[in-house]
């Protein structure tokens, strides 16, 4: 199975700041890559599918990059209420499998 | 309003069995497949697997083939996450997820449930 591969696993960041999680596949996915947010005691957001589509009320400060093995989740310019974990999946085969998570954490 | 509701949590013993559910509303349900995804406390989204309402076979990951069965009825509404014997290792909060049609994400997902094991 294709594994994901996220990294940083945390990442200290400020308000305003820009910010950039990569994902990695240990085989080629095309395009078919998705971008998860998830706070405490929420259910998971979908932020971006397709690798770079930005779904629907997800604000644009969010984009996503990428294809093949290689993917980047952007915020341009992280606000307050930014911090949480980050999850890639990849959507071509199954099992649909999770990166580790990048957790955003307050600077 | 379109959303997955699921059942509440749940405290089980080892070796009890137990079904979890998860209502489809205001969207045609049969039409979407389910997925369920697991984290275990201070861990990790794990995808379990995903079937679609109607059809007798779902699909597995690695890690929950013979461990768990998902079934979902298009009469009901509903999809089911089923264990015939808990572990202690089964402790995980376990959300439901709509497939979207074209794009393969999950961009519908329900609350959790929290299933206890402990004897």
């Amino acid at each position: 199975d294709t594994e994901m591969t996220q990294s940083p696993s945390t990442l200290s960041a400020s308000v305003g700041d820009r910010v950039t999680i990569t994902c990695r596949a240990s085989q080629s996915i095309g395009l078919y890559l998705n971008w998860y947010q998830h706070q405490p005691g929420k259910a998971p957001r979908l932020l971006i599918h397709r690798a770079s589509t930005l779904e629907s009320g997800v604000p644009s400060r969010f984009s996503g990059s990428g294809s093949g093995t290689d993917f980047t989740l952007t915020i341009s310019s992280l606000q307050p209420e930014d911090y949480a974990i980050y999850y890639c999946q990849r959507c071509d085969v199954y099992p649909y499998t999770f990166g580790q998570g990048t957790k955003v954490e307050m600077k | 309003e379109v959303q997955l509701v699921q059942s509440g949590a749940e405290v089980k013993k080892p070796g009890e069995s137990l079904t979890i559910s998860c209502e489809g509303t205001g969207y045609t349900f049969g039409n979407y497949y389910i997925g369920w995804v697991r984290q275990v406390p201070g861990k990790g989204l794990e995808w379990m697997g995903i079937v679609l309402p109607g059809d007798s076979e779902a699909k597995y990951g690695p890690s929950f083939q013979g461990q768990v069965t998902i079934s979902a009825s298009k009469s009901d509404g509903t999809a089911y996450l089923q264990w015939r014997s808990l572990k202690t290792s089964d402790t995980a909060m376990y959300y439901c997820g709509r497939r979207a049609f074209i794009s393969g994400a999950f961009d519908l997902w329900g609350p959790g449930a929290m299933v206890t094991v402990s004897s």
